[in-house]
């Protein structure tokens, strides 16, 4: 079965510092991994989406990360953080054709 | 505009009584789904549509019922069957379904949120 595990249920930063979000996945086979942004009390926005065109995707707002299959991990980063960057962050894999597992998310907090 | 739209944004319920959750899409998407999310939890699938006329149970499909008569809309309804409704209800589509390693990407609604009293 294909899962998700994010390392950090919370994450601090200042802002205009670099962000880091880890994620690791579980797969038999290659897999389409996302991550997904929530503001509170609103619904999920794709960041990005790694489909093994490339190992590097950059998405919106900054972000990227990098698929790294020896290190089964997909973690999502960010060089300067903004007060606008603080939600819940989704590190998501797909397994099959119609639904996504998600990971229990991370929650970012940017101080001043 | 294109997009998902749930309606209410907030619910309140009695218990004993069951609610319906609009959804509602003009991406002219063919899959359609629900999810619940609960405080420190991901998202669970609840159901799910790939076309018209047509739907799936999710992980957590006790209690709650689906109908997907048209195209744009894909409203779910929490019975009383459903022993812990209170919840953030999120609804998301996508352009089709594929079979294997490789899925379109799920655009989700604002969500609804549910709360039994």
């Amino acid at each position: 079965a294909q899962s998700v595990t994010q390392l950090d249920s919370h994450v601090s930063v200042s802002e205009g510092t670099p962000v880091l979000l880890r994620c690791n996945y579980s797969s038999s086979y290659s897999p389409s991994l996302f991550w997904y942004v929530q503001h509170p009390n609103k619904g999920l926005q794709l960041l990005l989406k790694y489909t093994s065109a490339a190992t590097l995707v950059k998405g919106i707002n900054g972000f990227e990360a990098e698929f790294k299959k020896s290190e089964t991990s997909f973690h999502l980063t960010k060089p300067s953080a903004h007060m606008s960057d603080a939600a819940e962050y989704f590190c998501v894999v797909s397994p099959s054709g119609y639904a996504l597992n998600f990971g229990k998310g991370t929650s970012l907090l940017v101080t001043p | 505009d294109g997009g998902i739209t749930q309606s209410p944004k907030y619910l309140f319920r009695k218990e004993g009584q069951n609610v319906t959750l609009s959804c509602e899409q003009n991406l002219n998407h063919d899959a359609m789904y629900w999810y619940r999310q609960d405080p420190g939890q991901g998202l669970r699938l609840i159901y799910y549509s790939q076309i018209v006329n047509d739907f799936q149970k999710g992980d957590i499909a006790e209690g709650y019922s689906v109908s997907r008569e048209k195209k744009e809309s894909f409203p779910l309804t929490v019975t009383s069957a459903q022993k812990n409704p209170t919840a953030f209800y999120l609804c998301a589509s996508s352009p089709r379904v594929i079979g294997g390693a490789h899925t379109d990407t799920q655009y989700f609604g604002p969500g609804t949120r549910l709360t039994v009293l």
